[in-house]
C-alpha cells in the first residue's frame, strides 16, 4: 500500500472549515483514500474513504486530485469535540483488513 | 448491534504472567485485527484473521498468539508478559469486500489498556 504524509498538528477555530491534506504520491489505480480519526484515548473512528471521485457524507467531504496523489479531509463547521489525532491511510486490493497506521495529524479546534 | 467489544477495559500484570484479551463483534465480519498503541505512537498491527480458522502475523507479532475459532471472537493471548507489552490494544473488524482481498469500514473496540510492571 501507498505510504502517505500528513502534517502532525493543525489548529482550527470552532464554527470554521478545517482543511487536513494528506500526500500519497505513490498511490496506485486500485487503491483507496480512507479517513479515521481517534478522539483521545478512544479506538479510532471511520471518516469517509474514496477512490478517485469527490465524497461527502454527514461529517465530512473528501477531495481528491485529479492525479490522485493528493487529497483533502474537510470538516465544514469544525467543534470542540472534533478534536483528534486524524489519519490517512491509503488500502489497496490485497489489504485483507490489515490497516497501516502513520503519525496522523493531531487537529486541536480552540474556541 | 453491540459492535465490536472488548474485555477487559484495564488489567495490570507482573512480569511473566500470561493473560488473554477478549475480542467479540456480532456484525458477522470476516476480518479481524488486533492493533497495540504505545503513548504517542500510531497503531501498530499484531496479528489479523481472515476468517474462522485463519490467522497471520502483522507487523509486531511476537510474545502474541492467536486464534479464531469462530466468526465473532477473536482473542489475543500474551504468552509471558514484559513490560514492553505495555500498551493500549485496540481490536477491530471489517466485512471482504467482493473477491475477498480487501475490506470496506473497519469497526474499532474501545481498546484494553495493558500495564505490565
Amino acid at each position: 500500500d501507498a505510504k502517505t504524509t500528513q502534517p502532525p498538528s493543525m489548529d482550527c477555530a470552532e464554527g470554521r472549515a478545517a482543511n487536513l491534506p494528506c500526500n500519497h504520491s505513490t498511490i496506485s489505480g486500485n487503491e483507496y483514500v480512507y479517513w479515521y480519526r481517534q478522539i483521545h484515548s478512544q479506538g479510532p473512528q471511520y471518516i469517509i474513504h474514496g477512490l478517485k471521485n469527490n465524497e461527502t457524507n454527514e461529517m465530512a467531504s473528501l477531495i481528491i486530485t485529479e492525479d490522485r496523489k493528493s487529497s483533502t479531509l474537510i470538516l465544514p463547521h469544525a467543534t470542540l469535540r472534533d478534536t483528534a489525532v486524524y489519519y490517512c491511510i491509503v488500502i489497496g486490493g490485497t489489504s485483507y483488513g490489515k490497516l497501516t497506521f502513520g503519525q496522523g495529524t493531531i487537529l486541536t479546534v480552540h474556541p | 448491534n453491540a459492535g465490536v467489544t472488548q474485555t477487559p477495559k484495564f488489567q495490570v500484570l507482573k512480569t511473566g504472567q500470561s493473560m488473554t484479551l477478549q475480542c467479540a463483534q456480532d456484525m458477522n465480519h470476516e476480518y479481524m485485527s488486533w492493533y497495540r498503541q504505545d503513548p504517542g505512537m500510531g497503531l501498530r498491527l499484531i496479528h489479523y484473521s481472515v476468517g474462522a480458522g485463519i490467522t497471520d502475523q502483522g507487523e509486531v507479532p511476537n510474545g502474541y498468539n492467536v486464534s479464531r475459532s469462530t466468526t465473532e471472537d477473536f482473542p489475543l493471548r500474551l504468552l509471558s508478559a514484559a513490560p514492553s507489552q505495555t500498551s493500549v490494544y485496540f481490536c477491530a473488524s471489517s466485512y471482504a469486500l467482493a473477491g475477498g482481498t480487501s475490506t470496506d469500514t473497519q469497526y474499532f473496540g474501545p481498546g484494553t489498556r495493558l500495564t505490565v510492571l
